[in-house]
């Protein structure tokens, strides 16, 4: 059983504060790692995908990935209150193209 | 619009009818997804389609549910005697081969079942 653990929260921060994400899985053939925002009542967004150890950054957003600790997490500069929503973690393992989502992480974001 | 298109967004209906959603997937996107997401939950995979040819099934796909994706264009999601375990937002998303482990997918607005 391939599994996906997210902290469900919720986290707060305060506005212009730096969030943390943090997200394990239990698949070592895992190749692909995503990290997806919804928005209360919305589908999944993606955000960020990274598939080599070390840090992506793209805008406010970093998404780390350490294969050996089987660890990816994601961190959010400077966060703003439209941030807040439920980030979802999602692993793509070897030879398949489902992804296995954790149950989220509730981020707020306190003016 | 060239976002991934899910028809109806609501479904209300009682126990033991069928009921039967669509997908249109981006137009260039060959492969199709189907999930289904419960409150509190992640989505959980039910399907992959790669063109028509149905190549992935999760044992969450019981025989109650049948997907089909006719000529490799929309597709629906049939589940036949609903029960109120049914309830869930089920989400359909595309993607474009060759692309899928680094770009992720696009989702649909979902469509949200209530079963009565």
């Amino acid at each position: 059983q391939k599994e996906v653990e997210q902290n469900s929260g919720p986290l707060s921060v305060p506005e212009g504060a730096i969030a943390s994400l943090n997200c394990t899985y239990s698949d070592r053939g895992s190749q692909s790692f995503f990290w997806y925002r919804q928005y209360s009542g919305k589908s999944p967004e993606l955000i960020m995908f990274i598939y080599s150890n070390g840090d992506k950054e793209d805008g406010r957003f970093t998404a780390q990935l350490n294969k050996a600790s089987q660890y990816v997490s994601l961190l959010i500069r400077d966060s703003q209150p439209s941030d807040s929503a439920t980030y979802l973690c999602a692993v793509r393992g070897a030879g398949s193209y489902q992804l296995t989502f954790g149950k989220g992480t509730k981020l707020s974001v306190i003016p | 619009d060239t976002g991934v298109s899910q028809n109806p967004r609501h479904k209300i209906t009682k126990r033991g009818q069928n009921v039967t959603f669509r997908c249109d997937p981006i137009s260039e996107h060959n492969r199709l997804y189907w999930y289904r997401q419960t409150l509190g939950q992640g989505p959980e995979f039910l399907t992959y389609f790669q063109n028509e040819a149905q190549l992935e099934k999760s044992r969450l796909l019981s025989d109650r549910f049948s997907a089909e994706r006719p000529k490799g264009s929309f597709s629906t999601l049939e589940i036949q005697r609903t029960e109120q375990g049914d309830s869930a937002m089920y989400l359909c998303a595309s993607s474009l081969a060759g692309y899928v482990g680094d770009y992720g997918y696009t989702f649909g607005s979902g469509t949200r079942l209530t079963v009565v």
